[in-house]
């Protein structure tokens, strides 16, 4: 079993929907992270979070540390969210080593 | 500039040759990685350091090797290239604090043929 599980593993939505992608997670963590990739292959960090919730724009990252899950959701969805998400979990003590998941492949059409 | 710059971009390569992917940042972070992505699987570590003097193998270093030049650079070969290490690799920074998160180069893509 993978220790980072994504859900859907691909998603197809329309413009202007509510999206949620899920993370799960088996180990302990100092922090989850959520990427981006774009179809040209850059990665750029979204968030970083360690408990709650956070927000960027239209993006909400929520994390339960309890339950070892992260959402990450996408309000009024436009073609441009189009991409990878990734979620990775850093490993707990100084080396913070991040363990990736496959990633969920998104497409937002218009 | 980007923060994180990874050279070549593309790289189209005969088995058995040896060749380097170059990275360098301006983020004056101590701590770089080398990854591996390939289709369907998520990043895996293949090498990482936390500065000049530490270098560390990862999960799947095998067939690589690296080279911190500076706190800037870091480096990555692949002494005798096989076809298995068609991938696309990403160069990364941290801080030690973990507070900021990774940033990431905007990768390599790495054809062995």
């Amino acid at each position: 079993k993978n220790e980072v599980e994504q859900s859907p593993q691909n998603l197809t939505a329309q413009e202007g929907e509510f999206i949620t992608i899920n993370c799960s997670y088996s180990v302990g963590i100092s922090a989850l992270h959520w990427l981006q990739q774009h179809p040209g292959g850059g990665i750029v960090s979204l968030f970083m979070l360690s408990s709650g919730k956070k927000k960027h724009g239209r993006l909400i990252a929520t994390i339960n540390i309890q339950e070892k899950h992260s959402s990450l959701h996408i309000t009024a969805s436009h073609p441009r969210d189009s991409a990878v998400y990734i979620c990775a979990v850093g490993s707990p003590g100084s080396a913070r080593q991040l363990t990736f998941g496959s990633g969920t492949q998104l497409t937002v059409l218009p | 500039d980007a923060d994180v710059t990874q050279t070549p971009r593309n790289r189209i390569t005969k088995t058995g040759k040896r060749i380097m992917l170059e990275c360098s940042q301006t983020k004056g972070h101590d701590r770089m990685y080398w990854y591996r992505q390939d289709p369907g699987l998520g990043l895996r570590l293949i090498y990482y350091s936390f500065d000049v003097k530490d270098i560390n193998k990862g999960e799947i270093s095998d067939g690589y090797s690296v080279s911190r030049q500076a706190q800037a650079k870091f480096s990555l070969s692949l002494e005798s290239a096989i076809p298995n290490q068609t991938a696309l690799y990403f160069c990364a920074t941290s801080d030690p604090t973990g507070a900021y998160g990774y940033t990431f180069g905007s990768g390599t893509r790495l054809t062995v043929v």
